[in-house]
């Protein structure tokens, strides 16, 4: 079975640094990968995702995120952060054998101050 | 789209009694996953469906939980009985079937057993 972790749990930053959360997952195959984020008291919304093609993608709000498969890594990535990216954001992964379902890693906790 | 729909979205009840929480999927879904999130545990799968059909409840905590999807259109999560440490934040979510593992939550129901 697949799994995702998330080494970082709880990431402070000031506004305008750059960001880097890492994601690592587990499984062979071929893999769907995803970011969500999810701001306080609301609910999980998909920040970007990677399918094939181009291992970086572009999401919203200015985060990308770098898909190294020879490292198993989908590391989240912004230049320069905001107050509002306060959140917490969980990597997931699809591995192509498991339907829709998907592994989330354990969370990141980001808080940016201004 | 009206998106996930989830009702309650708070409930609040004493321990014993029976809950029970409700989720609509966006229109033409073929997939819908309950989630339970807590600050100990995070995000857990509890049961997920596909075509109506439960596919895997591997997550769900005790016999006290019971999930069915009698239509594509409505889904129910009950508890009975409640219990204080099923206090947590319960996400509903659908997929349509070929994206790879794109999820949609909903807003969520916050559940406080007293």
């Amino acid at each position: 079975a697949q799994s995702v972790s998330q080494h970082n749990h709880h990431v402070i930053l000031s506004e305008a640094a750059s960001l880097e959360l890492g994601c690592n997952y587990s499984y062979g195959g071929t893999v769907n990968l995803f970011w969500y984020v999810q701001y306080p008291g609301q609910h999980l919304q998909l920040l970007l995702k990677y399918f094939s093609g181009d291992p970086l993608v572009k999401g919203i709000k200015g985060f990308e995120a770098e898909f190294i498969k020879s490292k198993f890594s989908f590391n989240l990535r912004k230049p320069s952060v905001q107050w509002s990216d306060t959140a917490e954001y969980f990597c997931a992964v699809n591995a192509k054998n498991a339907g829709n379902m998907l592994t989330f890693g354990g969370g990141t906790r980001l808080m940016v101050k201004p | 789209d009206a998106g996930v729909i989830q009702s309650p979205r708070h409930e609040v009840t004493e321990m014993g009694q029976e809950v029970t929480l409700r989720c609509k999927p966006i229109s033409g879904h073929d997939y819908l996953f309950w989630y339970r999130q807590t600050m100990m545990r995070g995000l857990e799968l509890l049961i997920y469906f596909n075509n109506n059909v439960p596919i895997d409840d591997s997550g769900m905590p005790e016999d006290r939980f019971s999930a069915k999807m009698p239509n594509a259109s409505f889904s129910t999560l009950k508890i009975q009985p409640s219990e204080p440490r099923d206090s947590a934040v319960y996400f509903c979510a659908s997929s349509l079937g070929g994206s790879w593992g794109e999820q949609y939550f909903g807003p969520g129901t916050r559940l406080t057993v007293t």
